[in-house]
This record gives structure tokens, C-alpha cells and sequence, in this order.
């Protein structure tokens, strides 16, 4: 069946620019996860969902980033203001109960 | 908060050698999976496998759950099994939150 899928799979954007990742989990999947790739810290969990609540926000690195899920689907992750250490890929998993299955991830650069 | 650490850091092989790679982690853990990062990014599960052993294929995993560590197995190398394995576990948060060590460079040379 179909896998996580991520759009865009590019995006460049300017320093101060709104930026919005979009993720669509593997169908039924309860469970959504965002982490986050960047060269010097490796792999890092930003947020999760069950459902369409997060019940664990504590990996966003700062209040310029938000995500919300709707529909206990499709979730967007969203920076403002983008700053360039935001630069990174960004991936999506989402899990039945204890696997999770990872999107291709979105690599997002700063200028 | 919970640390992993992977072992070694870079492995170079030549095709139809066997590895064993190693996840050591501090705490107990809820559960513990095995990742393939391709060339191209793609993440791959290989394995749950928060204790026990399993294998597929070539590959096999154990998990010693009481003494904190992981080992993964690769025989009879391939081209196809470069790239980055990483180890990840999830300790005690209840919410699948996993917790990624720095992984192991894989290079598989024909």
C-alpha cells in the first residue's frame, strides 16, 4: 500500500519567510510523528499526535514553530520567520502502535 | 533524558563480508527499532525489536533489554547495504517519542 508521503519535497525560502511542510500518513495510522535532520544534531523528535491532539509538543525548538493534524490525517508543520539554523530535513513517520514508518522527508534550506 | 550511542562510527567492507553493528542505551526502554537510511535519504524500518532476537534475510537483530544494548547483523554484504543504520529507542514517555543514536556509516565496496 502506499507509504508517508511529504510535499514539498524542495523548498528554498529567504530568511524571514513563512514556511508550511505537509505530511500524509500511511491510512489509519493513529499515531503522527515530526522529527527533524540536520548535520549537527543528527536526528531529532519535534512532535507528536495521536489522533488530532498533541500530547507531546516538548522537540519544537522554539514558539516559530507549530503543527497541527485535522481529520486524524493529514498533518503541516509550520515555521515563521524562518531563520537559517532552521535549515534541515524534516521527516514525518507515522505508526499503527509501536512502528514507525518514515515519509522521505522535506529538505528545507534558509538563505 | 535517555542516551544512545552506536558503534562503530564508519565501516568500510567489502561485499560478501559480515558486520555487526552495536546500539548501547542508558536506560530501560519501551522500545527499541532498527533504521536503513539510503543514499536518498529514505529512512526503512528494519526492526522492532525492544528485546529478543529476529531476523530477516541476511539481517538479524538482538536485543538484551537487561544489559541496555542492541546488535544488528549483516551477512554476506552487498552494494545495496550502504548508507546510514541508525538505532532508536523510546524510554519512558509512553508516546512513541524515539530517541536517535548518531548511527553507523555503512560502505559496501564491490
Amino acid at each position: 500500500g502506499a507509504g508517508v508521503s511529504q510535499s514539498p519535497s524542495n523548498k528554498v525560502t529567504e530568511k524571514g519567510k513563512d514556511v508550511e511542510l505537509r505530511c500524509d500518513p500511511i491510512s489509519g495510522h493513529t499515531a503522527l510523528y515530526w522529527y527533524r535532520q540536520s548535520l549537527g544534531q543528527g536526528l531529532e523528535f519535534l512532535i507528536y499526535f495521536q489522533g488530532n491532539s498533541a500530547p507531546d509538543k516538548s522537540g519544537l525548538p522554539s514558539d516559530r514553530f507549530s503543527a497541527e493534524r485535522t481529520g486524524g490525517s493529514v498533518s503541516t508543520l509550520t515555521i515563521q520567520r524562518t531563520q537559517q539554523e532552521d535549515s534541515a530535513v524534516y521527516l514525518c513517520a507515522s505508526s499503527p502502535s509501536t512502528t514507525q514508518y518514515f515519509g522521505p522527508g522535506t529538505r528545507l534550506t534558509v538563505l | 533524558g535517555i542516551q544512545v550511542e552506536q558503534s562503530p562510527p564508519d565501516l568500510i567492507l567489502q561485499e560478501g563480508a559480515n558486520s555487526t553493528l552495536r546500539c548501547n542505551f542508558s536506560d530501560s526502554v519501551n522500545n527499541l527499532q532498527w533504521f536503513h537510511q539510503n543514499p536518498w535519504g529514505q529512512l526503512i524500518n528494519l526492526f522492532y525489536i525492544p528485546s529478543g532476537t529476529k531476523q530477516n534475510g541476511r539481517l538479524s537483530a538482538t536485543t538484551v533489554a537487561t544489559e541496555r544494548y542492541s546488535l544488528l547483523y549483516i551477512s554476506s554484504s552487498q552494494t545495496t547495504d550502504s548508507g546510514v543504520y541508525f538505532c532508536a529507542v523510546e524510554g519512558s514517555s509512553n508516546t512513541g517519542k524515539l530517541i536517535f543514536g548518531q548511527g553507523t556509516t555503512l560502505q559496501v565496496k564491490p
